[in-house]
């Protein structure tokens, strides 16, 4: 089955810098791959996916970067706020299951 | 418009006992999966419903067991309850079941303790 690991387990950094987090999957089937922000307590919310037949994306402050080639993909965040602070879960699924890497705790520092 | 909603909330049994979590999915979602988060881990996926029927199933022992009904809503269940079995159950719904993986919604979870 699928083996998604991610790095590092936790990550502070300055408002205002930049935060990234990678991750590496097993399964070469695997097409999708989404990331998650999980508050305190709350649901994970999806913040942006990517396919496999795209290398990179972008949404405002937040690029997701896929090599398929090197099964692995990054988060990353820019001009970090202090409500960027959260757990990120990357995932990576094929046709009908999804498989989450462990989490990165991120704190922002003001 | 409601999102992906979760029953109930909190829930305490015992050992040995049996227990039914249940999930409406979003608007307009036909597809139901559902995952186990253990306190500090990622979620770790137990099953896919898409047309009342199981389609992918992760590595869970036959004790999890679920159910899909013809408005999309879905049960699981946990037969023989071990105290391994204390988590956060989060039921996720997305859209387009034919078009394999689509961006999936989670609902709040129910968290279930054994004792």
């Amino acid at each position: 089955g699928e083996n998604v690991e991610q790095h590092p387990s936790t990550l502070s950094v300055q408002e205002g810098d930049s935060a990234v987090i990678k991750c590496t999957y097993s399964d070469s089937a695997s097409n999708y791959f989404p990331w998650y922000k999980q508050e305190l307590g709350k649901r994970p919310q999806l913040i942006i996916d990517i396919r496999s037949n795209v290398g990179e994306k972008k949404d405002q402050r937040i690029a997701v970067t896929l090599n398929k080639t090197a099964k692995h993909f990054s988060l990353h965040i820019t001009e970090t706020q202090p409500e960027d602070s959260a757990v990120y879960f990357c995932a990576a699924g094929g046709a009908n299951n999804l498989f989450f890497g462990t989490g990165t705790r991120l704190t922002v520092i003001p | 418009d409601a999102g992906v909603t979760q029953s109930p909330t909190h829930l305490i049994k015992t050992r040995g006992q049996q227990v039914t979590l249940r999930c409406s999915p979003k608007s307009g979602h036909d597809t139901v999966s559902w995952y186990q988060q253990a306190l500090g881990q990622g979620p770790q996926f137990i099953f896919q419903y898409y047309e009342e029927e199981e389609r992918q199933r992760g590595n869970f022992p036959d004790r999890f067991s679920g159910h899909q009904f013809p408005n999309y809503s879905s049960e699981l269940n946990v037969n023989a309850l071990l105290l391994g079995d204390s988590a956060l159950y989060l039921c996720a719904s997305s859209p387009g079941g034919v078009l394999g993986n689509q961006p999936q919604h989670f609902g709040d979870g129910t968290r279930l303790s054994i004792l």
